[in-house]
């Protein structure tokens, strides 16, 4: 069974462009979370997706966006990036049924703005 | 808002030292749950506990989850240098009628050879 994919792993962008990431959870997982790691924040949660709707959020603006597709495929998008937004963002996914589910994490994406 | 917490945040250790954890959430957790991130990596699924009380062993590692719920700490014994990375505690935390999993602050774990 296939895990957690993330694309890209590396992204370089500068203040102001917009970004793009995607995450492909495990087959038959519905749910995916997003959250941003820094060295000083540790996991910060993004929001969850769940049978293509947000089910919930954390405290992020709303320049952080996601959404989720029929194949529970998700992306997040940040608009008009920020130095503080380079972090890694990693996607986890499970079955999204109960909340004592364990979590699998993708790989990652590392965000540098410049 | 509730906020589940870890100390300490770093950890040296000699090799073949014990090394501790603790975990502490401002409020009841109906579970908690346990991943090691390893250096350059992304955190992967130790252990989950759901009982007042309980204790899990995992090979040199000893998982407890408080009588009231609301703390847990993970002890590796005889650390080796496997054992390197940042341990993260995670519980879901109310928010607004749905919960979210919240993780802890980390420990990271550095093993001195």
């Amino acid at each position: 069974k296939a895990g957690v994919t993330q694309t890209p792993r590396y992204l370089i962008k500068t203040r102001g462009q917009q970004v793009t990431l995607s995450c492909s959870p495990i087959s038959g997982h519905r749910s995916v979370s997003w959250y941003q790691q820094t060295p000083g924040q540790g996991l910060q949660f993004l929001f969850e997706y769940f049978s293509e709707t947000q089910r919930n959020k954390g405290n992020f603006p709303g320049r952080f966006s996601g959404r989720q597709f029929s194949n529970s495929r998700s992306e997040m998008n940040v608009s008009t990036l920020e130095l503080g937004d380079s972090a890694l963002y990693l996607c986890a996914s499970s079955l999204g049924l109960t909340w004592d589910e364990k979590l699998f994490f993708g790989s990652g994406t590392q965000l540098s703005v410049l | 808002g509730q906020q589940v917490m870890q100390i300490p945040q770093y950890q040296h250790v000699q090799e073949g030292e014990d090394f501790t954890t603790y975990c502490n959430s401002s409020t009841t957790l109906s579970n908690i749950q346990w991943y090691k991130q390893r250096p350059g990596g992304h955190p992967v699924f130790l252990i989950q506990l759901v009982k007042s009380g309980e204790v899990k062993k995992q090979k040199r590692l000893t998982f407890q989850f408080g009588e009231a719920k609301k703390n847990s700490s993970l002890h590796i014994t005889a650390t080796q240098t496997t054992d390197v990375g940042t341990y993260f505690c995670a519980g879901p935390v109310d928010s607004g009628g749905y919960q979210k999993v919240t993780f802890g602050t980390g420990t990271k774990l550095q093993v001195i050879p």
